[in-house]
């Protein structure tokens, strides 16, 4: 079957970088997603990988190593806008979504 | 600008009740999707739609139904709510080519079921 585990909770400051890291097992893989989420809002589409390596998109950054089973968000120059969750999405073999449960991200002033 | 837009941000029924949620999107996409979203889990495929009066059972779909008359709008019914369909439910749709996962999401409909 398939799994995906992240960090519950994480907190850092505001201008520093944070690193939001998902590990996932499954039997078949056709790509990695990042979706953001604020409280009380919908998900919205952050990133994706498909090959190794790493994807930058402003001060959003994600990676992603097959062989390992994982990939990582980065943020930089944080601001207290990007308090939220990080949902960290694996697409099967069949072209499904699992999601994992999220990282609730917390900017401190 | 592109939305998905869900009929009620807030719901409360009672237990035995036939609740209707409602989504409509004006992107012209081909896939429309339900999920619910609890609590320390995942976001949990209810069913999903590839077409206009096709439906597909996704992960969890008992207790639920869908209908999809026309493009745009794909419905959530549950017959006889029931306490533990206390739940967020979000609608999304996403374009015709499966190997994309970018979806896009309605702002969701809080349910509570008493």
């Amino acid at each position: 079957g398939q799994n995906i585990d992240q960090p519950t909770e994480m907190t850092a400051t505001e201008g520093a970088i944070v690193q939001i890291n998902c590990t996932y097992q499954t039997s078949g893989f056709n790509g990695l997603f990042w979706y953001q989420q604020h409280a009380g809002e919908a998900p919205t589409f952050l990133s994706y990988n498909v090959l190794d390596g790493l994807e930058e998109k402003g001060r959003f950054s994600s990676f992603l190593s097959r062989s390992k089973g994982y990939s990582y968000l980065l943020l930089k120059e944080l601001q207290m806008k990007d308090s939220a969750s990080y949902l960290c999405v694996l697409m099967d073999s069949n072209y499904q979504l699992i999601w994992g449960a999220g990282t609730k991200l917390i900017i401190k002033p | 600008d592109v939305k998905v837009t869900q009929s009620s941000r807030y719901l409360v029924k009672r237990t035995g009740e036939k609740v209707f949620l409602e989504c409509v999107q004006d992107m012209d996409h081909e896939n429309m999707f339900w999920y619910r979203q609890d609590p320390g889990l995942g976001l949990r495929l209810i069913y999903f739609s590839y077409d206009v009066k096709m439906k597909e059972k996704g992960d969890i779909p008992e207790g639920y139904s869908v209908s999809r008359e026309k493009k745009e709008r794909f419905s959530l019914i549950l017959e006889s709510a029931s306490t533990n369909q206390t739940s967020m439910y979000l609608c999304a749709s996403s374009v015709a080519d499966r190997t994309t996962g970018e979806l896009f999401f309605g702002e969701g409909s809080r349910l509570t079921v008493l």
